[in-house]
């Protein structure tokens, strides 16, 4: 199974939105509605901030939120602050009965 | 409160056995899925396998089948990846993670282990 695509780098100016593309196939993304998003700052482990497409899970930021059409998954952050910089990577259940992560986005907050 | 705490970081030669750990605690270690990720130096991460430590049930991703092999010990709460001839580009960092109880993300992670492979 190959890596899900996601955009190498998105950048936004403090306060302004952003959002990052996840697109897989009708095996993994398009199928299911577990599609989870992480954050990862350096030399950290990753946090989950989305789970199944658009649950925020407890101490996530209400401005992190999710969503899916087909099989592309987006994860919108608002308000962007300069904590958000990180990196983010999308995860999705497969057919295979595994996961698979995509390629990852590095959010760079002008 | 739940933890995942992993061994700590090797430094092997190429054709070494190795076993890292990660030890679940603060919750009922057999009733969740624990994952492991790769992830290689200054690269993302990749999904290795998972297993159910309830039954042992275990699912490798299409990558990893035959490279690695993950099990557990629910009576030590304690989850492995194991490989039996490291290469170099076994180099990496590996987390392990678990599930989430009314969910499928993945919401608790370890610490990561460093693996490093060199002659």
């Amino acid at each position: 199974q190959s890596a899900l695509t996601q955009p190498a780098s998105v950048s936004g100016s403090p306060g302004q939105s952003i959002t990052i593309s996840c697109t897989g196939t009708s095996s993994d993304v398009g199928g299911y509605k577990y599609v989870s998003w992480y954050q990862q700052h350096p030399g950290k482990a990753p946090k989950l901030m989305i789970s199944d497409v658009s649950n925020r899970p407890s101490g996530v930021s209400n401005r992190f939120s999710g969503s899916k059409s087909g099989n592309t998954a987006s994860l919108t952050i608002s308000g962007l602050q300069a904590e958000d910089e990180a990196d983010y990577y999308c995860s999705s259940y497969t057919s295979s009965s595994t996961y698979v992560f995509g390629t990852g986005t590095k959010v760079t907050v002008l | 409160e739940v933890q995942l705490v992993q061994s700590g970081a090797e430094v092997k030669k190429p054709g070494d056995s190795l076993k890292i750990s990660c030890k679940g605690s603060g919750y009922s270690f057999t009733n969740y899925w624990i994952g492991w990720v790769r992830q290689m130096p200054g690269k993302g991460l990749e999904w290795m396998g998972i297993i159910y430590p309830g039954d042992s049930e275990t699912r490798y991703s299409p990558s990893f089948q035959g490279q690695v092999t993950i099990s557990a010990d629910k009576s030590i709460s304690t989850a492995y990846m194991q490989w039996s001839s490291l290469k170099a580009s076994d180099t990496a960092i590996y987390y392990c993670a678990r599930q989430g109880s009314s969910d499928w993300g993945w919401n608790y992670w370890g610490q990561g282990t460093l693996v490093t492979v060199s002659s």
